[in-house]
């Protein structure tokens, strides 16, 4: 079954809105979680570390700012893309860290009109 | 810094061929080296793992891998290719530390009937 689950699967929104994406690990608890960004048919891109209880780790160039990161409890990562635009459309994919093996989500497409 | 290069766009086999997708890393110390497969539209599902041992590492689905420290390679291998093994391959590597995932851009992998 499923490790990680990921909501919503595929999400519409104006720009200039926020979204929120959730990242659940359902058979253990995760201190770490990591988030990706990827462009159709390229490779994925690390955007950053959640760890739980404290600040996310950025990678550089991504605004933090503009991409919440949550990691409020063991089991739950959000990441909120604020003020929505065009070019933040993308497969987002998150990831939980489960020792000797990182697992995925099924990933949520975004789309900014 | 980590990185992986997987040289090949893509990779076409007949089905019934083996196959072999490359991929070559880079990191500091020992390296945790995977292999995940992407089929379109969805996350990545995990093949395989190296982490210490036997050079050789059996996977889902059929799929292996061998480590070879002297030329910092991890190919994927499998005897004897499927059509339903056409998807996009990706190969990652995390240092001991345990840091992310850096994934290479990927490889398609086209098998024929």
């Amino acid at each position: 079954g499923a490790v990680v689950s990921q909501h919503p699967s595929r999400v519409i929104c104006k720009s200039g809105t926020s979204v929120k994406i959730e990242c659940r690990s359902l058979d253990f608890q995760a201190t770490t979680m990591f988030w990706y960004r990827q462009f159709p048919k390229q490779s994925l891109m690390l955007m950053a570390t959640s760890n739980e209880g404290s600040k996310a780790t950025y990678e550089q160039g991504v605004e933090k700012d503009k991409f919440l990161i949550n990691h409020a409890s063991l089991t739950l990562s959000t990441l909120t893309v604020t003020s929505a635009h065009p070019e933040d459309s993308s497969f987002y994919i998150c990831s939980v860290d489960g020792g000797n093996t990182i697992y995925f989500g099924e990933g949520s497409w975004l789309t900014v009109v | 810094a980590q990185s992986v290069a997987q040289p090949e766009d893509q990779v076409n086999v007949a089905e019934g061929n083996p196959l072999t997708v490359k991929c070559t890393y880079s990191v500091s110390g020992n390296p945790y080296l995977f292999w995940y497969v992407q089929y379109p539209n969805r996350g990545l599902q995990f093949l395989l793992k190296y982490i210490t041992g036997d050079n050789l590492v059996k996977g889902s689905y059929g799929f292996e891998a061998e480590f070879n420290k002297s030329q910092t390679s991890f190919h994927l291998k499998k005897p004897s290719a499927l059509v339903s093994d056409s998807a996009l391959y990706f190969c990652a590597v995390r240092d001991e530390a345990g840091t992310a995932l850096i994934f290479g851009k990927g490889t398609t992998l086209s098998v024929s009937s």
